[in-house]
Order: C-alpha cells, then structure tokens, then sequence
C-alpha cells in the first residue's frame, strides 16, 4: 500500500514569491493534516481536514497561508507571499475518520526561502 | 492538552535497552499516550499508544503507572537504526471529551545509538 506522497521534496524560492505543496493522502484515510515543522522542534499542526471540510485552521496564518481539498481526496497548501522565517518543513499526514491516533505522514518538503 | 516533558538527548550502545520516560503531570482523564519515531529527513512514525498499565507490541513496550503523570517507552535491544528523535503526546485522540482530538508535538527526545 502506497504511504503519504508529497511533492516537491524540496523547494528553493526568494522571498515575497508564492509557493504550493502538494499532498496525496493514504486511500480511504478521510483525515488529512499539514504541519509544520522548524529545525530541532516537533511539528505544529496547522490545518486538518475532515473529508472536504477544514475542521480546524485555527493555526494557520490565513493572511499568506491558505488551503484547499475540493475533492476531499488529495491537498494544496499554498503560501502567498513566502517570508523568510517560513523556511521549515511542511509535512502532510492522514489518518482513518476519528482514528486519530495513527496519523501516517510523508516525507515532507523542504522550504527554503532566501 | 497536557504538556509533556522528555529528556531532549539519550545516548546508549548497541545491545541496551533504552527506557525514555515523559512526564505529564497534567493528564486528564480522557487522553491517551501516544509516542512516535522520526528520522531524519522523513516523518514521524506511529510507535505505539496506551491508556493505563502495560502496552507491547514488536516494536516496543510502553509503561504506564497506575497515577498516569508518566509514562516510559522502552526499546529492547537497540540497534543503530534506533538513533532517532522520540516524541510523546498526550491528548484525547478520540473526542470523547469534546476535544478536537489534535496532536501536539514537543521536542522530542533525541536518542543516540552508539556501536
């Protein structure tokens, strides 16, 4: 069975350009979450998604940070415009409807904003 | 949610028996204990979760006293792809107590496995 997919696995943009990330969850998981992760910390939840619908973005820095699942399957997590101490980790997970517990996450993407 | 407090370094050899044990004093009644594994350049990975008492699956095994203010993760005979960053959690994963049921990652502790 396939894991989470992100992609890119690593971006490199200057300063005040947009950004997107792309994540394909695990079939069938209806939960999906973006976290952020800084150098030599945990990660920080930013959105989750309950099928289509954002349960909880409360975390989520809305003036430049916004994201979607139309079709409730795969995620977008965008950044317009990308500010310097946003350079992090952007790990997407998914986990089974109120089995959240088990989150499965990918490989993440490197943001690197000069 | 409960904090939770780890140690941010272990180091240990080969052969050992690493116990990593995370306080949380502040526990309530509905939340469970979760712990995850992260290595480098990937992320986190489900390691096991309890509620009270012991919990062991083939990975490791999980202590919980009977009070809950901690609890103790233990990896039997480590080996050096053991060396990894070890988060525990507390919260109420399920709901029930009409949380979101949201995760929060601390520092992690980062355990050295040496030859």
């Amino acid at each position: 069975e396939a894991g989470v997919v992100q992609s890119p696995r690593y971006k490199i943009i200057e300063k005040k350009q947009p950004v997107a990330f792309w994540c394909n969850p695990i079939s069938g998981h209806n939960t999906l979450y973006w976290y952020l992760q800084n150098l030599g910390q945990g990660p920080e939840l930013l959105i989750r998604y309950e099928n289509e619908e954002a349960v909880d973005d409360s975390q989520l820095p809305k003036d430049r940070f916004s994201a979607e699942r139309l079709k409730g399957v795969d995620s977008t997590l965008k950044i317009q415009p990308a500010e310097l101490g946003d350079s992090a980790v952007y790990l997407c997970a998914s986990s089974l409807e109120r089995d959240t517990d088990t989150q499965y996450f990918g490989p993440g993407t490197r943001l690197t904003v000069l | 949610l409960a904090k939770t407090t780890q140690p941010i370094s272990m180091d240990s050899y080969e052969g050992q028996e690493v116990n990593i044990t995370c306080s949380h004093n502040n526990i309530a009644t509905n939340d469970y204990i979760t712990w995850y594994q992260q290595f480098p350049s990937q992320g986190p990975r489900f390691i096991i979760q309890g509620y009270k008492t012991k919990v062991t699956n083939e990975v490791a095994s999980l202590f919980i006293p009977a009070d809950r203010k901690s609890s103790t993760l233990s990896l039997p005979r480590v080996s050096l792809s053991d060396t990894a960053v070890y988060y525990c959690l507390v919260g109420d994963i399920m709901g029930y107590g009409g949380s979101q049921g949201n995760l929060i990652f601390g520092k992690g502790t980062k355990l050295s496995v040496k030859p």
